[in-house]
């Protein structure tokens, strides 16, 4: 069973500080993996792609790839109220989305 | 450019009845997926579909749950006969042809409550 793993929150930090969320993954054949944010009540929303190992920056955003740990983070610097969702992990398996359970994270100003 | 399309957005019926969800996706999108979202959970696929034929249909629970997509653009979602745990959100969403690697863009999703 092709698993992603999220610890389900919530990640409570102040307005300001950087937000860390992680995720592991089983499939070691996964090549593409995605963060996703959801507001409560609203669909997901694409905010990163990464596919290869190491660091890739957009905005205040920063997605980490360690294919060896099967590792996959989102750093979220400068944090806004506005960043309080949930933040779902996805990779990619065979032809399809395997997604975890999220992340809550809320921003307290 | 207009995002992914569904309809409707809520829909409330008893079980044992009927449903259908419709979706629509980006212009030029070839690739269509159907996802369920349980409250509290990620979304998991039900059905993909590469223009007009299933790519995977491996956890739609097929004694229920149909899907098409006729000419390769609008797809509909059915469930018949419905039961409680199918109450959930039902999220469409769709690839461009050019991404191989799979990024996904969601319609606003048909909340179904089964009473």
């Amino acid at each position: 069973q092709k698993e992603v793993e999220q610890n389900s929150g919530p990640l409570s930090v102040p307005e300001g500080a950087i937000a860390s969320l992680n995720c592991t993954y089983s499939d070691r054949g996964s090549q593409s993996f995605f963060w996703y944010r959801q507001y409560s009540g609203k669909s997901p929303e694409l905010i990163m792609s990464i596919y290869s190992n190491g660091d890739k920056e957009d905005g205040r955003f920063t997605a980490q790839l360690n294919k060896a740990s099967q590792y996959v983070s989102l750093l979220i610097r400068d944090s806004q109220p506005s960043d309080s969702a949930t933040y779902l992990c996805a990779a990619k398996a065979g032809t399809a989305l395997i997604f975890g359970k999220g992340t809550t994270l809320s921003v307290s100003s | 450019e207009a995002g992914v399309a569904q309809s409707p957005r809520y829909k409330i019926i008893e079980k044992r009845q009927s449903v259908a969800f419709w979706c629509n996706p980006i212009s030029g999108h070839a690739t269509l997926y159907w996802y369920q979202q349980i409250l509290g959970q990620g979304p998991k696929l039900l059905i993909q579909f590469q223009n007009n034929g299933v790519v995977d249909d491996s956890q739609l629970p097929k004694d229920r749950f149909s899907a098409e997509r006729l000419k390769g653009v609008d797809s509909t979602l059915k469930i018949q006969p419905a039961k409680l745990e199918d109450s959930a959100v039902y999220l469409c969403a769709s690839s461009p042809p050019t991404s191989g690697r799979n990024e996904q863009f969601f319609g606003p999703g048909t909340r179904l409550t089964v009473l």
